[in-house]
Parts: structure tokens; sequence; C-alpha cells
């Protein structure tokens, strides 16, 4: 069964140095992976596809089929970057997404 | 363009009871999906609705059922509650898969039924 995991709860990074949130998956076939996030108090909101192959909000995310990764960076944190980041697979195109149990990123003044 | 809406925000019921919460897709999104979600975990599918029907279901017992409107909005009823339902409970919609290329879309998703079973 396919599986999304992201090994840290917590990451705290500060203001200006590089961010690096990790994501592994298991899914034999070619998943569509996604970064969803959830600002305080907000709703949870799409960032990024890796189909798209985009930047947004300065973040960026590689699919690794090699290593099974799919982890998102931006290479300097912003304070605004707070929020609850969760990473996502689809295993086909009309196929339900499988969500990571999330990482709270915390970005120290 | 209106969003996605959820009612309502908060509800709290207890063991043995039935619910029944509500969800209103966004405009142009013909796929509606339900979510639970448990404090401090992701998001766990529950079931999902295209065209009026069950088009995929995760590993929740026949307890936890839906409904799709023919304006896309859906329901989602859970019978027999336990202390373990409580959580946040999310609808997400999404636009149809159009032709011979599929097109991926992520989900556009609501604010979330919070539900407390005492």
């Amino acid at each position: 069964a396919q599986r999304v995991t992201q090994p840290e709860k917590l990451l705290s990074v500060f203001k200006g140095a590089p961010v690096e949130l990790k994501c592994n998956y298991s899914y034999s076939g070619s998943p569509e992976l996604f970064w969803y996030v959830q600002y305080s108090r907000q709703r949870l909101q799409l960032l990024l596809r890796h189909i798209s192959r985009e930047s947004i909000k300065g973040f960026t995310a590689d699919l690794n089929k090699g290593e099974t990764s799919f982890h998102l960076k931006k290479p300097f944190a912003q304070e605004e970057d707070s929020a609850m980041y969760y990473c996502a697979l689809k295993k086909n195109r009309d196929d339900k997404i499988i969500f990571g149990k999330g990482t709270r990123l915390h970005i120290l003044p | 363009e209106t969003g996605v809406t959820q009612s309502p925000t908060h509800l709290i019921k207890t063991r043995g009871q039935q619910v029944t919460l509500r969800c209103s897709s966004q405009s142009g999104h013909n796929t509606v999906s339900w979510y639970q979600q448990a404090l401090g975990q992701g998001p766990q599918f529950i079931f999902q609705y295209y065209r009026e029907e069950e088009n995929g279901r995760g590993n929740f017992p026949p307890r936890f059922s839906g409904l799709q409107f023919p304006n896309y909005s859906s329901e989602l009823n859970v019978n027999a509650l336990e202390l373990d339902d409580s959580a946040l409970y999310l609808c997400a919609s999404s636009p149809a898969i159009q032709g011979l290329r599929a097109i991926s879309y992520g989900y556009t998703f609501g604010s979330g039924t919070r539900l407390t079973v005492v």
C-alpha cells in the first residue's frame, strides 16, 4: 500500500536560514506528489504540485524517484513560513490523495 | 467563485448518536472527498464521491456513509458514534477528470467541522 512519511514532527529554523522539509513515499508506480500548507487559523491549502515544477512563495520540491523522496526546500526562511506542512501522494489521476502526518515549521526570529 | 463551505463548524454529540455533516463544493467542482483529521495527525481519507456515486473508500467502517447531490454538495453521515470519532472532518472538492488526458489537480479544502463525541 502507498504511504507518505514525514520524519520530523517539528522543525525550527532561524529566519534567513535554508529550510528543508523531508518527505518520503512508498509506491511502486509513478505517483503524483503534492505539498499542502496550513497557516494558523486558516484552512488546508495546496502549496505546490510536482507535476507543475513550480516555485511558490520561494518553495520548490523535486521528485526523486530513486530515493522515493519529495523534499520541500526554500533557500531563505521567512517568519511568515511558520505553518504546518503536509506532503501528499496520489497514485493515479483519479484516485484519492494520501497525506503524511505533517511537519510543523517554526521560523525563529 | 465561492470556495468549499462546511457546516456546522463545531458539534458535540453523545456516544451512540448519529451525526450528519454537510459540504458545498467549490463552483465548477464535481468531485468531493471527505477526510478525518485526528489531533496531531494528517488527514485520513474516508471516501470520495463523483457524479453522485462513491468513487473510492478508505479504511473506515460502514457506519461512515455519504451522499452527493445533483448540485455536487455532499453529506457525511456517521452512525453509532464512538469516542474515537472525535476529530476534525474535512471536505475537499476538485474538478472532474477531463477527457483522455486526465488533468491533475490538488483539492480545495473547507475549514472543517470539529466533532466532539462525549
